[in-house]
């Protein structure tokens, strides 16, 4: 059974940088497995952020940016803002087939 | 503009049957695909399956596969969510997404709760 993991939790000052990654049990993450980073908040729908490891859409904020870190894909975010504390998850793709990991709280404190 | 209209919060009990629904607007509906996915109370999101409308290509998450069925109406740009016999298990927020090509999702749903209880 293929498992991508994630950062449980973590947190951040305002106007930090942090990483969140995302690893799967099969193996280094590749561009191949065409990481999307989607944003939640409290009481709302998830909300695209980057698709293709680093791609973003129309409405993705400049301060998210997607990259590979080592063998994992990596969501950066700079210059963290207070309404950036939510739930992130990553997803990535094996032979076509979705695979979401289990989430990273962010706190902004 | 691009929507996902999800059909509102249902209330079931245990063993009844239940469709749901995602109207699909602003894009040519038949071209991309339509996922369902699932979010129990307080936990992270889980990926059910796909499907393609234009030739209902359908794919399921194994843990998902014979518990649920996606399925897909063009005439009103509509795709669905169906359960034969529900389960307490099965209370959970709902979310279908709309992915491009076969490696980019894109748009959400508003999300469909769903309770079962009885």
């Amino acid at each position: 059974q293929t498992v991508v993991t994630q950062e449980p939790s973590l947190t951040v000052s305002p106007g930090g940088t942090v990483t969140l990654t995302c690893a799967s049990n099969t193996g280094a993450v590749t561009s191949g497995h065409h990481p999307n980073w989607f944003q939640q908040k409290p009481g709302q729908a998830p909300r695209s952020l980057i698709f293709s490891t680093k791609n973003k859409h129309s409405w993705t904020p400049a301060r998210f940016s997607g990259s590979l870190l080592g063998d994992k894909a990596a969501l950066i975010v700079s210059g963290v803002q207070p309404e950036d504390e939510a739930d992130y998850y990553c997803l990535l793709y094996f032979d076509g087939a979705q695979v979401l990991g289990g989430g990273t709280k962010l706190t902004v404190l | 503009e691009v929507q996902l209209v999800q059909s509102g919060a249902e209330v079931k009990k245990p063993g009844d049957s239940l469709r749901i629904s995602c109207e699909g607007s602003g894009y040519k509906f038949s071209d991309r695909w339509i996922g369902w996915v699932r979010q129990k109370p307080g936990k992270g999101l889980e990926w059910m399956g796909i499907i393609y409308p234009s030739d209902s290509d359908t794919r399921y998450t194994p843990s998902f596969q014979g518990q649920v069925t996606i399925s897909v109406d063009k005439s009103v740009s509509m795709v669905y969510l169906q359960w034969s016999s529900l389960k307490a298990s099965d209370t959970a927020m709902y979310y279908c997404v709309r992915q491009v090509a076969s490696n980019l999702i894109d748009y959400w749903g508003q999300g469909t709760r769903v309770t079962v209880s009885s």
